[in-house]
């Protein structure tokens, strides 16, 4: 079936550090992939995602590239601020009641 | 809009008590899902629905009971709580189509089972 693996956390970082936060996943088709964020107390909020082989997607500075020849899709950001401190989800899906969520990696920023 | 909106926020059980988590959205979105998070990992799915009087089982579906009697609302059931069931729970919602794009999550309700 389909899954998804993303890098364990804790990461921490100083603010504006390069991050990455590595994802790859499995899959028998074609899915769309996605990452999310949670915040402290919140619900999951949708932070970005492609569709198809090759697609960046991208949103408040983060972004991350849809590589099917290594089933990744990284999300990278070129300088974090302290409120970006929050749990980062990889997910994918290929069909409307399948989507398949990572472990979550819990990102710390530092002043 | 007020989006998704789930009560309680907060529960504690005990074991064997049952109790019904509300999830109400404003968007008139077709589909709607029941999701658990355990600590340290990914949501998983209970139950989903693609409209008023449709439900279908996710991944794990043992434990509890969904119903769709209108649009707005997916309450999730629990009979006979567990400790197993200590979990946060969320609601979502989307419209269909582009591979189930989950763009809307209630905040969640944090449940104990003792």
């Amino acid at each position: 079936g389909n899954s998804v693996t993303q890098m364990e956390g804790p990461v921490t970082l100083s603010e504006e550090a390069f991050l990455t936060i590595n994802c790859t996943y499995t899959a028998t088709g074609y899915p769309s992939l996605f990452w999310y964020v949670q915040y402290p107390g919140e619900g999951l909020q949708l932070l970005l995602k492609a569709t198809k082989a090759d697609d960046k997607g991208s949103n408040k500075g983060f972004e991350a590239t849809y590589r099917k020849e290594t089933t990744s899709f990284h999300l990278e950001k070129g300088s974090v601020q302290v409120s970006d401190s929050a749990v980062y989800f990889c997910a994918l899906s290929d069909s409307d009641n399948d989507m398949r969520f990572g472990a979550g990696t819990r990102l710390t920023v530092k002043p | 809009n007020a989006g998704v909106t789930q009560t309680p926020k907060f529960r504690i059980l005990k074991i064997g008590q049952s109790m019904t988590l509300q999830c109400t959205q404003d968007m008139n979105h077709n589909y709607m899902y029941w999701y658990r998070q355990d600590p340290g990992m990914g949501l998983k799915l209970i139950y989903y629905s693609v409209g008023a009087g449709i439900t279908d089982k996710g991944e794990v579906p043992n434990g509890y009971n969904v119903s769709r009697s209108t649009t707005e609302d997916f309450p999730l059931r629990l009979e006979l709580a567990a400790p197993s069931q200590t979990s946060v729970y969320f609601c979502a919602s989307s419209f269909p189509g582009l591979a189930g794009v989950l763009e809307f999550f209630g905040p969640g309700t944090r449940l104990t089972v003792l």
